[in-house]
């Protein structure tokens, strides 16, 4: 079965950090860019970064620029977001989700994790 | 960055109607453009891809069309497990933006 399994969410101080792990089975993880996506308490969906399948590439948000990265290990099959200087507006529930091609082209982010939450308060 | 505009925001049906959503693009980009399907507390799940394009398993009422600037998701014959809040996607440029959301809720 095609998985993706979100961790390492929970509270965090403003200026904190967190360091979220998103954990794919079921397909050949090295072969595909993967992504994050956030979504505020009652709002939208915001995507917040981009890794190539090499790991090469890496893709942000503005609102994310200087204070995220995204990494990926292929030998754990698993896709990482280093979160630092953390604020309120950071509050969200973040995805993990597999970037799906047509003809070398991104078409669409076919698997989406559960999910894991991410609270920053002071 | 590309800004993708859904119209309506919201919309009231009921069971069996025929329901369009738009989703309007600040510069046009071709076809790459995805529509997505989202439950309370639950993982978004694509429903088409490249504008048209049907994912398996998902029924024959959802279609797609659109490229450009203009887009549009059709549900013919709305079902209850359809009232959801639907997203388009643009995949063309990076920041690879969403539309604002559009909830159907029931009549």
């Amino acid at each position: 079965e095609v998985q993706l399994l979100e961790s390492g969410g929970g509270l965090a101080q403003p200026g904190g950090s967190l360091r979220l792990s998103c954990a794919a089975s079921g397909f050949t993880f090295s072969a595909y860019g993967m992504n994050w996506v956030r979504q505020a308490p009652g709002k939208g969906l915001e995507w917040v970064s981009a890794i190539s399948s090499t790991g090469a590439n890496t893709h942000y948000a503005d609102s994310v620029t200087g204070r995220f990265t995204i990494s990926r290990d292929d030998s754990k099959n698993t896709l990482f977001l280093q979160m630092n200087s953390l604020r309120a507006e950071d509050t969200a529930t973040y995805y993990c989700a597999k970037m799906d091609y047509s003809s070398g082209q991104r078409v669409a982010f076919d698997i989406w994790g559960q999910g894991t939450m991410v609270t920053v308060f002071s | 960055d590309i800004q993708l505009t859904q119209s309506p925001s919201f919309l009231s049906a009921s069971v069996g109607d025929r329901v369009t959503i738009t989703c309007r693009a600040s510069q046009g980009f071709g076809s790459y453009l995805a529509w997505y399907q989202q439950k309370p507390g639950k993982a978004p799940k694509l429903l088409i891809s490249a504008a048209s394009t049907f994912q398996s398993g998902v029924p024959s009422r959802f279609s797609g069309s659109g490229s450009g600037t203009d887009f549009t998701l059709t549900i013919n014959s709305l079902q209850p497990e359809d009232f959801a809040t639907y997203y388009c996607q643009q995949l063309n440029t990076f920041p690879l933006t969403f539309g604002g959301g559009t909830k159907v809720e029931i009549k």
